[in-house]
Formats: C-alpha cells, structure tokens, sequence
C-alpha cells in the first residue's frame, strides 16, 4: 500500500534535548512537508522541501532542521532552541506538478517535552 | 496577513440532512481554495479543490462553491451520515509559502 508514515505515534521527551521525527512516503512524491498542529490553531507550515538537496523554511521554521537526502525521507529534528515544542506534528507530500496542494498527510507525532 | 474564519463551534445536524460548513477569508482571494476532513489524532485528508475562476465543484455528495466577491467558500454534504462526523478544514492556497490552514468546524452527524 502507498503512503506516508511517521514514527513514532507517542513521543516524549525531557526539556533540553534534539529529537527527531521520522517521515517517510512510497508515493513517489517529489514534495514534502512538515506541520505543527495546536489546539486551537490550524496547521503552520515548518519546512517544504520540492525536491531532494533542497528544502525552504516555512512560517515557524526557528527551532527546527531537517534534510532530504532521499526522495522518500525528510525527518525533523526538535532542537532545544524550539520554545514550545510540545505539538502535534503532521508529515504531508504532494506531487510536484500539484504544488502544495492535494497533499497526503501521514498519521502524525504526538511530542511531548517536558 | 492572510486569515481564514471558519467556524469555530461545532455544527450538530440530523442524519440525512445536509450540512453547511462556511469558510471566509479576508484579504486576497486565493489561487485555490481546499478541503480537508481531519478525524480526531489523526493526519487531515484532502477533499475536493476549487480553483479561483470557478464557481462550484462536485464530487459524490461533496459540493465546494467559492465566491469571491463574498470572500467565501461554503462545504455541503448531502445526505449525511454519522460516518460523516469529523473536522473539516478549510484551506487557502496560493503557493507554498502561501497555504494556509483554518482552525476546522467540528461536524457531529446525529442518527
């Protein structure tokens, strides 16, 4: 079956720490995304990435990294320079042609920092 | 900045009817308008897409219509179903550094 998935569903970590998120997708997909989710909030945008070598900062990119090295990878990394890292995060990857939209989201990372 | 309004309380509506979701916006009207169902601890999942140019789309019992001079956008389903209770998000789209994701409206389909 194709689609996204991130691992793990439950993170929990001490304050202070980097953690990382995993995405990985089989659609063959060129873009891919990272959200954060907040009760309350809708979905920001953290970082995109078009094509591999490459990614861009979205709106709420301080405190965060990433990398694609592989079409069908792109982790996050939490780093302890993230302020309130405690959220929802949602992978998301969308053909190029298609643009940021039609996207397929994974089943999301619940972290928690404490 | 952009912003997107939907509503915030949830929507409760008997089985069968159809249900209105609203959603508007302020500013610039998008390149595309989108709509997502997201069920609880769950990843959103796309719906249907309207373009700026057009007036209205259909997919099975999912109607989208986009006005822009109201600068609205109004998500029915017909026929509803219990199946059918979940978050529903509206979402304006102008490019990648332009997508922007509402709060959701909260459709609860009572049998």
């Amino acid at each position: 079956d194709g689609g996204i998935t991130q691992s793990p569903k439950y993170l929990f970590r001490k304050e202070g720490q980097n953690v990382t998120l995993s995405c990985e997708q089989n659609l063959n997909h060129d873009a891919m995304y990272w959200y954060r989710q907040d009760p309350g909030q809708g979905l920001r945008l953290i970082y995109y990435s078009q094509i591999v070598n490459d990614f861009q900062k979205g709106d709420i990119a301080e405190g965060y990294s990433v990398s694609r090295e592989k079409k069908e990878s792109f982790p996050l990394t939490v780093t302890s320079a993230q302020k309130n890292p405690t959220a929802f995060y949602l992978c998301a990857s969308s053909t190029r042609d298609r643009g940021p939209y039609e996207q397929y989201f994974g089943p999301g990372t619940r972290l928690t920092v404490t | 900045s952009q912003k997107i309004e939907q509503n915030s309380e949830a929507l409760n509506i008997q089985e069968g009817k159809t249900a209105t979701l609203t959603c508007n916006y302020t500013n610039y009207s998008p390149a595309y308008l989108q709509w997502y169902r997201q069920d609880p601890g769950r990843g959103p999942v796309f719906l249907l897409l309207i373009r700026e140019n057009e007036k209205e789309k259909r997919k099975e019992r999912l109607k989208v219509t986009f006005d822009t001079t109201l600068k609205q956008s109004l998500f029915h389903i017909t026929a509803s179903q219990p199946a059918d209770s979940a978050t529903y998000l509206c979402v304006f789209s102008g490019g990648y550094q332009k997508v922007t994701f509402g709060t959701g409206t909260k459709l609860q389909v009572i049998p």
